[in-house]
């Protein structure tokens, strides 16, 4: 079945620095994927998305581009802020009848000041 | 707009009491789901429904019940709470032509 593989963390950074978080998938077909962030004591809000290969998806200066040939989805932040600290978690979008989202066990990140 | 509200917010049950959980949505969503979020694994799903009078198991769909009566709300029940059902549990809904999930705030349940 289809199945997404992202990095897991914990990770701790200091504001400004670079972020990188690696998410792979396994799926047949071209699915849809997402990242979605987790702020402390929240539920999760929809973080960007693309919907097919060699699109980017961009917000809040976050961008992931779909990689159909590495079947990648990493999600890059040129310098965090201590506000990004939330648990990130990589999905995408299932077709096999219930349009379900598979997703990735998620990454913790604190930004530190 | 409300979005997706869950009630309760917390709730500790203690083993083989019964208890619902309470989702629902003011964005007419055609689809809405049930997951648990335990650490280290992520979210998984426990059922899902496509509209008003229907439902089906999704990937951890022991031990709870759901019902959809009406399109805005999805109820999710245990019967006989277990330990194991220790979770912060999480509604979603969307629309039938989008992947875009929307979630609600979550509940955090104890089962002692």
């Amino acid at each position: 079945g289809n199945s997404v593989t992202q990095m897991e963390g914990p990770v701790t950074l200091s504001e400004e620095a670079f972020l990188t978080i690696n998410c792979t998938y396994t799926a047949t077909g071209y699915p849809s994927l997402f990242w979605y962030v987790q702020y402390p004591g929240e539920g999760l809000q929809l973080l960007l998305k693309a919907t097919k290969a060699d699109d980017k998806g961009s917000n809040k200066g976050f961008e992931a581009t779909y990689r159909k040939e590495t079947t990648s989805f990493h999600l890059e932040k040129g310098s965090v802020q201590v506000s990004d600290s939330a648990v990130y978690f990589c999905a995408l979008g299932d077709q096999g009848g219930s349009e379900k989202l598979v997703f990735g066990k998620g990454m913790k990140l604190t930004v530190n000041p | 707009n409300a979005g997706v509200t869950q009630t309760p917010k917390f709730r500790v049950l203690k083993t083989g009491q019964s208890m619902t959980l309470l989702c629902a949505q003011d964005m007419n969503h055609e689809y809405m789901y049930w997951y648990r979020q335990d650490p280290g694994m992520g979210l998984r799903l426990i059922h899902y429904s496509v509209g008003e009078g229907t439902t089906a198991k999704g990937e951890v769909p022991d031990g709870y019940n759901v019902s959809r009566l009406k399109k805005q709300n999805f109820l999710l029940g245990l019967e006989s709470a277990a330990p194991s059902q220790t979770s912060v549990y999480f509604c979603a809904s969307r629309l039938s032509q989008s992947y875009e999930q929307y979630f609600g705030p979550g509940t955090r349940l104890t089962v002692t």
